[in-house]
């Protein structure tokens, strides 16, 4: 079965630097990748996906991942962190044939501090 | 903003109650998704609709169960309500029923509350 990890419940960060959300998943055949943005009492927003091609997707508001498939990671990266990025990550896999459902790991918040 | 809407906002009920949530897709998506997120089992996929079938089933326990209408909304019933079966419930839609460019855009969510 597939699912998907994602590697530290709190990220904390200071404005300005690095943001690096880590996400693993285990996959017979690799799927498809998406992360997932979530504000406070709002739904979810689609940052970026990967489906096939170039391995380095970029998404919305300066996010983009990379999808490593020796590592089956897909980790978040953001190069300078912003006080309006506070907010719940959710990596998630689809499997790349059948079902369209989406897997979630367990979510990451992102804290952004001055 | 999604385009996908569901209502209500917010559901506070008695635990034995039967409710529905209702949601509308984007225009021109043939699938419809319904997700249930809690504390302490997080985001986890229920059911999906394609074009008025249902198409595929998750973790979505016997008293609850969905159907999606001609002109494509859907309503997940939950019966027979528990306590914890208070959580966010999300509606999704995409335009197809799968597929490598098939993404699924989700709407606000409805907060249940059972007492």
């Amino acid at each position: 079965a597939q699912s998907v990890t994602q590697l530290g419940s709190h990220v904390s960060v200071s404005e300005g630097a690095l943001v690096l959300l880590r996400c693993n998943y285990s996959s017979s055949v690799p799927p498809y990748l998406f992360w997932y943005v979530q504000y406070p009492n709002q739904g979810l927003q689609l940052l970026l996906k990967y489906t096939t091609g170039a391995t380095l997707v970029k998404g919305i508001n300066g996010f983009e991942a990379e999808f490593k498939k020796s590592e089956t990671s897909f980790h978040l990266t953001k190069p300078s962190a912003h006080m309006s990025d506070a907010a719940e990550y959710f990596c998630a896999v689809r499997p790349s044939g059948g079902y369209n459902k989406l897997i979630f790991g367990a979510g990451t918040r992102l804290a952004v501090h001055p | 903003d999604s385009g996908v809407t569901q209502t209500p906002k917010h559901l506070i009920t008695a635990t034995g109650q039967r409710v529905t949530l209702r949601c509308s897709p984007r225009s021109g998506d043939l699938s419809v998704y319904w997700y249930q997120q809690s504390l302490d089992q997080g985001l986890q996929f229920l059911i999906q609709y394609y074009n008025g079938e249902e198409r595929a089933k998750g973790n979505i326990l016997e008293r609850f169960s969905a159907q999606q209408f001609p002109d494509l909304h859907s309503e997940l019933n939950l019966s027979s309500l528990e306590l914890g079966d208070s959580a966010l419930y999300f509606c999704a839609s995409s335009v197809q029923a799968g597929g490598p460019v098939d993404t699924q855009y989700f709407g606000p969510g409805t907060r249940l509350t059972v007492l």
